[in-house]
């Protein structure tokens, strides 16, 4: 079985610049998730979608982030402008549902801005 | 407010020694809980997870957990380090009434020395 795919692996951008950051899930599962993660510090979930529709998007920067999921299978996180304080890894999971909720996770982007 | 405390951002033991990772949680309710690891590079694979059946859990690569719901823990240990132990380990928690969002410690390096 296939696992999460992301790409880019690496990407690396002038602040103000724009950038985005491609996912696709585990076959058949309903729920995809975007998190951040900065060095040093644990995973913070950005969005969560449900096929196509959005459950969580409470910690998204929305005044620059933003993100889909058309037709409730790949999604793309965009950031536009970017900030110095971007920098992180940007990891995608999913998961089928059920109530114990394994996420799968990708090998995430990892995002430099100068 | 609910929250997940891993004490000791980094741990070091030697190899064949014992290994003990500490996470607390704050809530009322007892949650689903789980441990992942973060090799370098790489996106968090799941070491195992609590979800109110047995509470001595065992996972992957010889780890085991306990819940323990009068200390609010979910300790992680393993009886005998390896060199390829040496990783990221994170507690991740879903609290009751967060849909399957999950919300993660700040991590604990592990290093294994010879």
């Amino acid at each position: 079985e296939a696992g999460v795919a992301q790409s880019p692996r690496y990407k690396i951008i002038e602040k103000r610049q724009s950038v985005a950051f491609w996912c696709n899930p585990i076959s058949g599962h309903a729920t995809l998730y975007w998190y951040q993660q900065i060095l040093g510090q644990g995973p913070k979930l950005l969005i969560q979608f449900q096929n196509n529709g959005v459950v969580d998007d409470s910690q998204l920067p929305k005044d620059r982030f933003s993100a889909e999921r058309l037709k409730g299978v790949d999604s793309t996180l965009k950031i536009q402008p970017a900030k110095l304080e971007d920098s992180a890894v940007y990891l995608c999971a999913s998961s089928f549902g059920g109530r114990s909720n394994e996420q799968f996770f990708g090998p995430g982007t990892r995002l430099t801005v100068l | 407010a609910q929250s997940v405390t891993q004490l000791g951002s980094h741990v070091s033991v030697s190899e064949g020694a014992l290994v003990l990772l500490r996470c607390n949680y704050s809530s009322s309710v007892p949650p689903y809980l789980f441990w992942y690891v973060q090799y370098p590079n790489q996106g968090l694979q799941l070491l195992l997870k609590y979800t109110s059946a047995a509470t001595l859990v065992k996972g992957i690569n010889g780890f085991e957990a306990e819940f323990k719901k009068s200390e609010t823990s979910f300790h992680l240990t393993k009886p005998s380090a390896h060199m390829s132990d040496a990783a990221e380990y994170f507690c991740a928690v879903r609290f009751s009434g967060t849909a399957s969002k999950l919300t993660f410690g700040t991590g604990t390096r592990l290093q294994v020395t010879l």
